[in-house]
């Protein structure tokens, strides 16, 4: 059984860097043609990809936010981080790590960020 | 970054009814498409993928057709538990993206 689960702040000040944690089980990131990615949804708005890491440490940005994110995986921890500095009051929302195969997509839970002074 | 416009935003029907919604890429994503539902407070459900393969243990009252910039997904029949927001997500080039999401009310 697959399972993610992220970890983190709930409440951050702005200009801060949030650094998140999915820690999952069922599959390993060293298996050739695997990613684990971060999807974000403010309140009341769509979802957005923001990151995504392969198997053989591959990474991809969103184009608009690539000079804050950092995405890295330890493969022996099973888990995945994802920084995100000066954060702002729009980076508000709730964070997802998943797990997309070809035909299906695993989730975490999500965990809400807030961004206020 | 590819573009995707749902429309409706909003579509109002009754159980039992059929729902169609749209999604339009504003460039060809040939079939990578996927479509999802999401409940309040949950993360998203995959109900489709590669525009109109169902996922395991999606009804098959959800379908979905079409390829390059045209797209739908059907709900023929709604269940009273279908009443969600539905988005579109395409997986063909980096950034993957999604739409505005369709909200089915009663």
């Amino acid at each position: 059984q697959i399972t993610l689960k992220e970890s983190g702040p709930t409440l951050v000040k702005p200009t801060q860097t949030l650094t998140l944690t999915c820690t999952f089980s069922g599959f390993s990131l060293s298996t050739s043609g695997l990613a684990v990615g971060w999807i974000r949804q403010p309140p009341g708005k769509a979802l957005e990809w923001l990151a995504l890491i392969y198997w053989n440490d591959d990474k991809r940005y969103r184009p608009s936010l690539k000079s804050r994110l950092t995405i890295t995986k330890d493969t022996s921890k099973n888990q995945v981080v994802l920084t995100m500095t000066n954060m702002d009051p729009v980076d508000t929302a709730t964070y997802y790590c998943a797990h997309p195969r070809h035909d299906t997509i695993h989730w975490g839970q999500g965990t809400p960020v807030t961004v206020s002074s | 970054e590819v573009v995707l416009t749902q429309s409706p935003a909003t579509l109002s029907l009754s159980p039992g009814e059929r729902a169609t919604l749209s999604c339009r890429a504003s460039q060809t994503v040939s079939d990578y498409l996927v479509w999802y539902q999401q409940k309040p407070g949950q993360a998203p459900r995959l109900l489709i993928y590669d525009a109109s393969n169902r996922a395991t243990g999606i009804p098959v009252r959800f379908s979905g057709s079409g390829s390059g910039t045209d797209f739908t997904l059907t709900i023929s029949g709604l269940d009273p538990e279908d009443f969600a927001v539905y988005y579109c997500q395409q997986r063909f080039n980096w950034p993957f993206t999604f739409g505005g999401g369709t909200k089915v009310e009663i």
